[in-house]
């Protein structure tokens, strides 16, 4: 199993700012995944990262407006730039044990 | 079509009784399939893989077809403590890192 952890757990933030949320997992994984899940809705993956290169964006984001770090193999950070009242979300990370995936208690975001 | 779609519910159900959530996939070729579990404002845990035959978790029974492209999830004897949404979760590839597909979700609330 995993165990992993998510700062902030919750930000309230103005339109036009940027929050960076932080990822750690106990174990070191190859991959990490980004997850946005909307009020009301499922979960819609937003990048996969992989340590050491650049990470690989779904359709419909970009790396501009959501930059990801992947320093090492238990650390992974999501910014939400220039946000926007539609990036309200709560955006949790995820990794693959390769029999399930374990997901981070998420960050719920608010944006004024 | 989606690629993962379910029943849209919500399901209200009664303590006791037995409740059956459906979910069919459109990628002929996908490997493996799970149920997950969603409580509010919690993030998503795995409740039980799917295998070809069946497999059963005390009261908890999931089917696949792949014929169909059509999985399954039968909840027996309903406690208060299954009132959660339940996510459908394909996965597409031949290896478990592949990117897995959530579907929408349905809502099950079993009532007093």
């Amino acid at each position: 199993s995993a165990v992993i952890s998510q700062k902030p757990s919750r930000d309230i933030c103005q339109r036009g700012t940027s929050l960076t949320i932080q990822c750690q997992v106990d174990s070191q994984v190859t991959m990490m995944f980004w997850y946005r899940q909307q009020p009301g809705q499922s979960l819609t993956l937003i990048a996969t990262a992989n340590q050491g290169s650049e990470a690989t964006y779904e359709s419909g984001f970009v790396i501009d407006k959501f930059p990801i770090s992947r320093p090492n193999l238990t650390f992974s950070t999501l910014t939400v730039s220039n946000m926007s009242p539609e990036d309200s979300s709560i955006y949790l990370c995820s990794v693959d044990s390769g029999v399930e995936q374990y997901f981070g208690p998420g960050t719920r975001l608010t944006v004024t | 079509r989606k690629e993962v779609e379910q029943d849209p519910g919500p399901f209200n159900v009664p303590e006791g009784a037995t409740v059956a959530f459906n979910c069919t996939y459109s990628n002929s070729a996908s490997q493996s399939f799970f149920w997950y579990r969603q409580d509010c404002r919690k993030e998503p845990k795995l409740l039980m893989s799917v295998y070809s035959s069946g497999n059963e978790d005390g009261r908890f029974t999931a089917q696949l077809n792949r014929a169909s492209q059509y999985i399954s999830l039968l909840i027996r004897d309903s406690k208060l403590s299954d009132s959660a949404t339940y996510l459908c979760v394909v996965n597409p590839g031949e290896t478990s890192y592949d990117k897995v597909i959530f579907g929408p979700g349905t809502s099950l609330s079993v009532i007093p």
